[in-house]
């Protein structure tokens, strides 16, 4: 069966530093992955698309790369601020189909310390 | 969130009660989704719709049944409430096309007591 595995559920970074999260997947082979923001009581908020033919993004401090070979995507956040506090999720896209339906993973709680 | 509502926020019932919750959106997209959030399983999606009456089952769909008469709105309802169904539920919108993120509204909590 299909399984996406976020590297660990909390992450605590120090201000300034470069946050990095990881998603790994299996059994899986996505055209696209996703990664969303989520802040406690809130709904998830779409941050970075990566598709299956790029290894990198980039958007302002945000960086995501996508090893097709390994499974895997790395998030990274450069300059860490406290206000980059929140869940991580990533979401895998077959973009096929009648209707286009991501799987998510569980998420990387990230918080950064001043 | 901008496009997406959901109603209501919160809502406590009983066991064995009926219960609707409602997605309504602006934005004139084909897709839309209901995700239920909980802790240790992340979102799971239960239905999705892609146009008017056109709906589908996802990986979590039992006791739940969906409708999308128009496409602005896609009703989610409980039919006999149970305790294993209290969770957040997430309602989403998307583009037809690849490639495009989900917009996602501020969710319903919902406790079944």
């Amino acid at each position: 069966s299909q399984k996406i595995e976020q590297n660990s559920e909390a992450l605590n970074i120090q201000e300034g530093k470069t946050a990095t999260l990881t998603c790994n997947y299996t059994n899986y082979s996505p055209a696209y992955l996703q990664w969303y923001r989520q802040d406690p009581g809130r709904g998830p908020v779409f941050l970075l698309l990566i598709r299956e033919n790029e290894k990198e993004k980039r958007k302002e401090r945000l960086k995501v790369t996508f090893d097709t070979t390994l499974k895997q995507s790395l998030f990274h956040i450069t300059a860490s601020q406290p206000a980059d506090s929140a869940t991580y999720l990533c979401a895998l896209d077959p973009a096929s189909g009648s209707a286009r339906q991501l799987t998510f993973g569980s998420g990387t709680q990230l918080t950064v310390l001043p | 969130d901008a496009g997406i509502t959901q109603s209501p926020r919160h809502k406590v019932t009983e066991t064995g009660t009926p219960v609707t919750l409602r997605c309504h959106q602006t934005e004139n997209h084909r897709y839309m989704y209901w995700y239920r959030q909980d802790p240790g399983h992340g979102l799971r999606l239960i239905h999705y719709s892609y146009g008017v009456k056109d709906t589908d089952k996802g990986e979590v769909s039992d006791g739940y049944s969906v409708s999308r008469s128009k496409t602005e709105d896609f009703l989610l309802t409980l039919e006999s409430a149970t305790s294993s169904q209290t969770s957040v539920y997430f309602c989403a919108i998307s583009e037809a096309m690849a490639g495009y993120g989900y917009t996602f509204g501020s969710g319903t909590r919902l406790t079944v007591v």
